[in-house]
């Protein structure tokens, strides 16, 4: 079946730590991947993605991820966390879906970011 | 501001009712998806219109129905309302579509209480 998983649940970080956050997909057809964060209270804004080229995508606010195609991974990073990143980070992928590529969401990792 | 208006924010409800949320899409965009976020099920696609014209559906219930008007604004009635129907909806637009290579841009959504 096709799928999207996020193996971190909970994340919690002091300030100035690395982060990475895992993201999986199950997907058999073109991947356009995505990165979206919900600050608490707040809608989901895009943070990065990718189409093609270079594997390794930058972001705003200073994240990356890197698109491992034989791994089927799309992990999302930043070298030093600070505490305005505590927020609710989702992992996407397009799947085709009746002719419409439609982005299916991972069940979110919460990050927590200690001051 | 993602550009994306959804209103009413907040709705509480009681069981058996029926609400309408609204949505209208960033100026240009042609294509509106509907999501609903809870708990227990995350981010789950609902249904997407492009242009007036229902274009790809998820796992909508049957008590819930969607359109697109011709100023390009979207509605999701809701009917029949059950205690597991709250949730937040979230309203996304993007330009085309729905072609690989779509991004999607996230209203602030609707927090739907039904008691």
């Amino acid at each position: 079946a096709q799928s999207v998983s996020q193996h971190n649940h909970h994340v919690i970080l002091s300030e100035a730590a690395s982060l990475e956050l895992g993201c999986n997909y199950s997907y058999g057809g073109t991947v356009n991947l995505f990165w979206y964060v919900q600050y608490p209270g707040q809608h989901l804004q895009l943070l990065l993605k990718y189409f093609s080229g270079d594997p390794l995508v930058k972001g705003i606010k200073g994240f990356e991820a890197e698109f491992i195609k034989s791994k089927f991974s799309f992990n999302l990073r930043k070298p030093s966390v600070q505490w305005s990143d505590t927020a609710e980070y989702f992992c996407a992928v397009n799947m085709e879906s009746g002719g419409s590529y439609i982005p299916t969401f991972g069940r979110g990792t919460s990050l927590i970011v200690h001051p | 501001d993602s550009g994306v208006t959804q209103t009413p924010k907040h709705l509480i409800t009681a069981t058996g009712q029926r609400v309408t949320l609204r949505c209208s899409p960033r100026s240009g965009d042609l294509s509106v998806y509907w999501y609903q976020q809870s708990l227990d099920q995350g981010l789950q696609f609902l249904i997407q219109y492009y242009n007036g014209e229902e274009r790809a559906k998820g796992n909508i219930l049957e008590r819930f129905s969607a359109q697109q008007f011709p100023d390009l604004h979207s509605e999701l009635n809701l009917s029949s309302l059950e205690l597991g129907d709250s949730a937040l909806y979230f309203c996304a637009s993007s330009v085309g579509e729905g072609g690989t290579g779509n991004t999607i841009y996230f209203g602030e959504g609707s927090w739907l209480t039904v008691v």
